[in-house]
Formats: C-alpha cells, sequence, structure tokens
C-alpha cells in the first residue's frame, strides 16, 4: 500500500538554527498538509499546499515557517530560527483531492528536538 | 470550527466489540465524519469515514444516527492491535484542514 515517507525520524537541534523537514507525499497526490503534535497534546493543522501555493494555514504557521515542493515528489517544512517551543512531532499528510469525502493519508512523523 | 466530543477513554477486553462514541451536535449537513487513531508514537491512521448513512469497511464500522448528531464507530472484536486514540473529526465544506480533538484513549484488556 503507498504510504507517506518523513525523513529524518528524528531531528535534533539547536535553539536559533534553520531545520528542514522532509516528506514524500503518495505520487498521485494533490493536496500536501503538515501537522505538529506537542506531547501530550493535540494534533494540530498547520498548513496546506496545493499547486505550489499555500492553500490555508493556521495561527501557528507564522514566519518563521515555510513550506515548498522542491520538485515532483518532495514536500518540506522549513522552521526558519527555531525556538524551544517547536520541539514536536511533525506529520506530512496528503491527499488526492480536497473532497470533503477523501481521505488524508499520514507519515509516521519526524520528532523535532529543539536544545 | 465543527466540533466533536469522545469520552477521554475506554476500556474493553479483546476479541470483544468495542463501540466508541462521538457527539456532533453542531454538523452541518454537507459536514462528513471521519475516524481516525493514532497508535503510540505513530501518525494518525485512517480509520472509516461517512456522511449519512451507515458505513463497513475491513476494520470497523460506522453507525450514524438519524439525525447525524452522533455517531459509533464499531470495532467487531478488539484486539491488543487496536489500543490507540480514536478521533472523530468533522470535515467542513470550504477548508482542508483536520481538526482533532483530545480523542479517545482505547485500553484493550488481554
Amino acid at each position: 500500500e503507498p504510504e507517506v515517507t518523513q525523513t529524518p525520524s528524528h531531528q535534533v537541534t539547536q535553539m536559533g538554527q534553520e531545520v528542514i523537514l522532509r516528506c514524500v507525499p503518495i505520487s498521485n497526490h494533490l493536496y500536501f498538509y503538515w501537522y505538529r503534535q506537542i506531547l501530550g497534546q493535540k494534533v494540530e493543522f498547520l498548513v496546506s499546499f496545493y499547486n505550489n501555493e499555500i492553500s490555508e494555514k493556521s495561527e501557528i504557521f507564522d514566519d518563521q515557517f515555510s513550506v515548498e515542493r522542491p520538485d515532483g515528489s518532495n514536500f518540506t517544512l522549513k522552521i526558519r530560527s527555531t525556538k524551544l517551543e517547536d520541539s514536536a512531532m511533525y506529520f506530512c499528510a496528503s491527499s488526492r483531492s480536497r473532497d470533503r469525502g477523501d481521505i488524508q493519508y499520514f507519515g509516521a512523523g519526524t520528532r523535532l528536538s529543539v536544545l | 470550527d465543527a466540533k466533536t466530543t469522545q469520552p477521554n477513554s475506554m476500556e474493553s477486553n479483546e476479541e470483544e466489540p468495542v463501540h466508541l462514541p462521538c457527539n456532533h451536535s453542531t454538523i452541518s449537513g454537507t459536514d462528513y465524519i471521519h475516524w481516525y487513531r493514532q497508535l503510540p508514537s505513530q501518525g494518525p491512521e485512517y480509520v472509516i469515514h461517512g456522511l449519512t448513512s451507515n458505513v463497513n469497511n475491513r476494520m470497523a464500522s460506522l453507525a450514524i444516527a438519524e439525525d447525524r448528531k452522533s455517531s459509533t464507530l464499531i470495532l467487531h472484536r478488539a484486539t491488543l492491535r487496536d489500543a490507540a486514540v480514536y478521533y472523530c473529526i468533522l470535515i467542513t465544506s470550504g477548508t482542508y484542514k483536520y481538526i482533532f480533538g483530545t480523542g479517545t484513549r482505547l485500553k484493550v484488556l488481554a
């Protein structure tokens, strides 16, 4: 069964450093998403992306965050200057369409630890 | 954002059916009901979804109340592998995002 792949599984960084989290969505999917989950808390929506543009973003997704689809297969989340509170699991997801009856498929996540 | 209410936790014995309830009294006519689960240290995993009619798939069944203000996820025979947090999510027209609540933590007893 096709799956969303995320790398690395664990990223450790120093506060103030830039990080890039990588995702390979399912190949025929057109819509891409990032979510995050701080330890012990809810899964929170960050951003959705379609046709090389952000479709929707949450209040969390401020100027420190950016997303990109640099080629035909990867989808990345960049955090420009990491803060301690950015420590969380980051999940990438993809879907074929934006139909409400369609399904978002999630990756296993990248654990980001900011020291 | 449309809201859902689920019990914080439930327990079930292995091999027995489990009924996980979800209230969504403010659901609108075009909102879809999706269920996901999150196994420990993993990403959310799709379970089932529906609009008005009851649905079955290889993982579970979804029973939707006639007024659509509540739904129930049914696992027919719980296994230890089904221990997870189960989320009921409403998908609303005009938005692509999933709003996760706190979900129901299902514990399966051997």
